[in-house]
């Protein structure tokens, strides 16, 4: 089976720019997750979607960044305007619809605000 | 508050050797905990699922304890190779929440 990807594997933007990040899952998994990782700390939960529904996005840090995932398929992660501190590796995750699940990550979009 | 702890110093161990990595958590009560390995570049992979109600798990060379009472999930890799080296990160899974929360991981390296 195709792993999740991700799309661009790098991106470097200008403060204030707009940058939209997508990832494709794993086809058939219902559950899909965006973390983050800034420099030096741990991959924090941003959002979790079950198919089109956004299940939880309490880790969404403010309302320049919104999450889509249009049918049920793949998801884009827009940052609008970008800010520096916006810097770090976000990725994607897949998992069937069982809790015990693991995680199947894609290989993360490192980007770069400047 | 609620915080995942995992040795942020890099373990140095010779090859042949037992690895033993941390996990320790407090204010959380998680019906599962998974460790993944990261490699540079890369996303973290799945390696293994333990349960509330499970005391240890095993897979080839890899063994996972889990004590709810001490609040603290330790990984073991035994007969270390080189291949091993990366960085370990233990994630938890909040009951019905579907959400896992992450570990800041601690970098392995196996010496030749």
């Amino acid at each position: 089976e195709a792993g999740v990807t991700q799309f661009p594997s790098h991106s470097v933007i200008e403060k204030g720019q707009t940058v939209t990040l997508r990832c494709d899952p794993i086809s058939g998994h219902d559950n899909l997750y965006w973390y983050r990782r800034v420099m030096g700390k741990e991959i924090k939960f941003l959002l979790h979607f079950v198919k089109e529904s956004k299940q939880d996005e309490s880790g969404m840090p403010n309302n320049r960044f919104l999450a889509e995932r249009t049918g049920g398929t793949y998801s884009t992660l827009k940052v609008q305007p970008a800010e520096l501190e916006d810097s770090g590796v976000y990725f994607c995750a897949s998992s069937p619809r069982v809790s015990s699940s693991p995680l199947h990550f894609g290989n993360g979009t490192r980007l770069t605000v400047t | 508050s609620q915080k995942i702890e995992q040795n942020s110093e890099a373990l140095n161990i010779q090859e042949g050797k037992t690895a033993t990595l941390t996990c320790n958590y407090t204010n959380y009560s998680p019906a599962y905990l998974q460790w993944y390995r990261q490699d540079p570049g890369r996303g973290p992979v799945f390696l293994l699922l333990i349960r509330e109600n499970e005391k240890e798990k095993r897979k080839e060379r890899l063994k996972v304890t889990f004590d709810t009472t001490l609040k603290q999930s330790l990984f073991h890799i035994t007969a270390s190779q080189p291949a091993d080296s990366a960085t370990y990160l233990c994630a938890l899974d909040l009951s019905g929440t579907y959400k896992y929360i992450f570990g800041t991981g601690t970098r392995l390296k196996v010496l030749a």
